[in-house]
């Protein structure tokens, strides 16, 4: 079955970066494309980034950018979320999510495609 | 960007019950709605997909509905497993959350 194991909680100061890692296994890597979001604690879901798991393109919400680098290692199945100059906000549960897709006709392409947040990895706690 | 808002932000029900959540989005995003639950201290997962999908091995009790701006997630004969908070997503464009409805039991 599909999983997603992400990396131990780290607990980080002001100013430092942190990079959390997302095993993946279960399913062909280089098909789908992988959501970072995150929740901090008591409150909703924000979705932070995309990427590809087939070429690497990158999405990153706005708020993150240049501050966020998400990537992928496509020999061991792996997506990687790097956020630097943390805060005492980011502290957060990180979640890597594998993407689902549907197509709603006998054939689909680009935009045709309805996307989703497929299977959530367990999430990796981090304390800034 | 588009922003999500669902109603109520809490609501308690008793077992059994058939329990509405709405869902608005600020602009027309066809039918690009996801529905996850989310219980306490785990990571969310998706019931609805596309508006009206069930995913795969979720009771037939959760129902989507909706098309353009607004949108309703409803639990027929609700069942003490369904404590949970519950969050839309669009994926029109990127993706956006609700704030979440958190569901207790009566």
């Amino acid at each position: 079955q599909v999983q997603l194991v992400q990396s131990a909680g780290e607990v980080k100061k002001p100013g430092a970066s942190v990079k959390v890692s997302c095993k993946t296994s279960g399913y062909t890597f280089t098909s789908y494309g992988i959501n970072w979001v995150r929740q901090a604690p008591g409150q909703g879901l924000e979705w932070m980034a995309w990427i590809s798991g087939y070429n690497g393109n990158t999405n990153y919400a706005q708020r993150f950018q240049g501050r966020l680098t998400v990537t992928t290692d496509t020999s061991t199945s792996t997506a990687y979320m790097e956020l630097r100059s943390l805060r005492s906000d980011d502290t957060a549960v990180y979640y890597c999510v594998k993407e689902g897709r549907f197509c709603p006709s006998t054939s689909c392409y680009g935009t045709q495609y309805h996307y989703y947040m497929g299977v959530w990895g367990e999430g990796t706690t981090v304390t800034v | 960007d588009i922003q999500m808002t669902q109603s109520p932000s809490s609501l308690s029900a008793s077992v059994g019950d058939r329990v509405t959540i709405t869902c608005r989005a600020s602009q027309n995003i066809n039918d690009y709605l996801n529905w996850y639950q989310q219980k306490s201290g785990k990571a969310p997962k998706l019931l609805i997909y596309a508006a009206s999908n069930l995913e795969s091995g979720v009771p037939s009790r959760f129902s989507g509905s909706g098309s353009g701006t607004d949108f309703t997630l409803t639990i027929d004969s609700l069942q003490p497993e369904d404590v949970a908070t519950y969050y839309c997503q669009q994926s029109f464009t990127t993706y956006s959350f609700g704030q979440g409805t958190r569901l207790e039991i009566k």
